[in-house]
């Protein structure tokens, strides 16, 4: 049971929008801890897709957003490519843990 | 360019001990934190550890704690986990992973290795 709830899966029509939630509790992102999100493509290292809970590194495309309210944060993603197939995890920083947490992780389908 | 390589993986039996190795390049070792994150066969990323830039907060997960340490080398710009005791279920892929900042509390992972895989078994 990861600490913070993520759905186990997403599916979209290409150039769809589809969004991801990401779910944790006053001892992790409701305290003000940062969310990042990221992204693994099959076979490949996560690559960090967005940080701080709004900010898009150097060269990922402005149809990754993400956003936070409370408890929670969410990824979304517009203009739904082929490519964008894959697993997303969300991570915070938890102070009752004191450790960085993941989320399950969710598969992005493209259909 | 930023570069993280891990070594030190392998097939080790339970009870076991094995010391991953991560050598890094590009960037200056000393001003960030460092994580290791592990990712079973087919499971989800799972945080193992995480290191400030001056090794004075060190954090682990529960599955882990009193069995792993973390350290780094400023002279050799690597990071290291010492893994003891190891058990069936440290089976996984190991990242190491380079703090966006000093802090392993305020920062993402912006930087991943390629991995090294553990397998623990008999």
């Amino acid at each position: 049971q990861s600490v913070l709830t993520q759905p186990p899966s997403v599916s979209g029509a290409p150039g769809q929008k589809v969004t991801i939630s990401c779910t944790g509790s006053s001892s992790n992102i409701g305290t003000g801890y940062a969310v990042y999100w990221y992204q693994q493509l099959p076979g490949a290292a996560p690559k960090l897709l967005i940080y701080d809970d709004t900010k898009r590194p150097s060269g990922v495309p402005d149809r990754f957003s993400g956003s936070k309210s409370g408890t929670s944060a969410s990824l979304a993603i517009t203009g739904l490519q082929a490519g964008d197939e894959a697993d997303y995890y969300c991570q915070s920083f938890d102070s009752r843990l004191s450790g960085s947490v993941f989320g399950g992780g969710t598969k992005l389908t493209v259909l | 360019e930023v570069q993280l390589v891990e070594s030190g993986g392998g097939l080790v039996q339970p009870g076991k001990s094995l010391r991953l190795s991560c050598a890094t390049s590009g960037f200056t070792f000393d001003d960030y934190a460092m994580h290791w994150v592990r990712q079973s066969p087919g499971k989800g990323l799972e945080w193992v550890s995480g290191i400030n830039w001056n090794s004075v907060s060190i954090g682990y997960a529960d599955p882990v704690k009193d069995r792993f340490t973390i350290s780094r080398d400023s002279a050799t710009n690597s990071l290291y986990l010492q893994m003891n005791r190891l058990r069936e279920e440290d089976t996984a892929l190991y990242y190491c992973a380079k703090a966006g900042g000093m802090s392993r509390h305020h920062y993402g992972m912006d930087v991943w290795g390629q991995g090294t895989a553990v397998t623990v078994s008999s």
